[in-house]
């Protein structure tokens, strides 16, 4: 069963400060995505992730994919308050009809001005 | 920009009753989901649904859910007999599938059973 973990699950930081939230999933995939979720409000795509090495960048965050070492990195480059949310990867099942993506839990993301 | 609505935002109903949340998928769209999510919790899973036909349902999908493309345009996810613990906020999902392709997600359905 495919697994889908983020870490940390809370973080709480400084404006203009560098963080990466990191999301481990446990068999292969050729899709992973980025959404970002506002409270009480539904999920914002940010990034397609579809090979091994892909990068994209919007904005201050940076999203990246080691497919090899099962693992994606959003990186956040000098936060701003803006970014409060609460950020979700999610992986689509290799070999399947689409049929699924499954979410990690989340980081919450806390900026503090 | 074409997006994926749904109707209601918010419904209210008393444990034991049926009710049928409702979304319309973005028009090109041949894939489509829905999700749950508990407040404060992880989105989870419900069903998936290709071909007027379900391709994969979770464990939470049991027999009080259902799905229904009824008239090409709408997917809704029907509930017969809630209970309390269905209480969350449903999101509904469409994609194109191929390669290339994303999700898109409704603004989601909030769901309170009293």
């Amino acid at each position: 069963e495919l697994k889908v973990e983020q870490n940390p699950l809370f973080l709480s930081m400084q404006e203009g400060k560098n963080y990466t939230i990191y999301c481990n999933y446990s068999t292969t995939s050729d899709r992973l995505y980025w959404y970002r979720q506002d409270p009480g409000k539904s999920l914002e795509s940010l990034f397609v992730l579809l090979s091994n090495g892909a990068v994209k960048q919007e904005g201050r965050l940076m999203a990246s994919l080691d497919t090899k070492a099962r693992l994606s990195t959003l990186h956040i480059t000098a936060a701003v308050h803006d970014l409060s949310a609460t950020y979700f990867c999610a992986v689509d099942i290799e070999d399947s009809r689409d049929d699924k993506i499954i979410f990690g839990k989340g980081t919450r993301l806390h900026i503090l001005p | 920009e074409p997006e994926v609505t749904q109707t209601p935002s918010h419904q209210v109903t008393q444990m034991g009753q049926e009710v049928i949340l409702r979304c319309v998928p973005i028009s090109n769209h041949l894939y489509f989901y829905w999700y749950r999510q508990i407040l404060g919790q992880k989105v989870e899973f419900l069903v998936s649904f290709y071909n007027n036909e379900i391709s994969e349902k979770s464990e939470i999908f049991d027999d009080q859910f259902s799905v229904e493309r009824p008239d090409g345009s709408n997917f809704t996810l029907k509930i017969r007999s809630t209970k309390l613990e269905d209480s969350a906020m449903y999101f509904c999902a469409s994609s194109m599938g191929g390669l290339n392709t994303e999700a898109f997600f409704g603004q989601g359905t909030r769901l309170t059973v009293v």
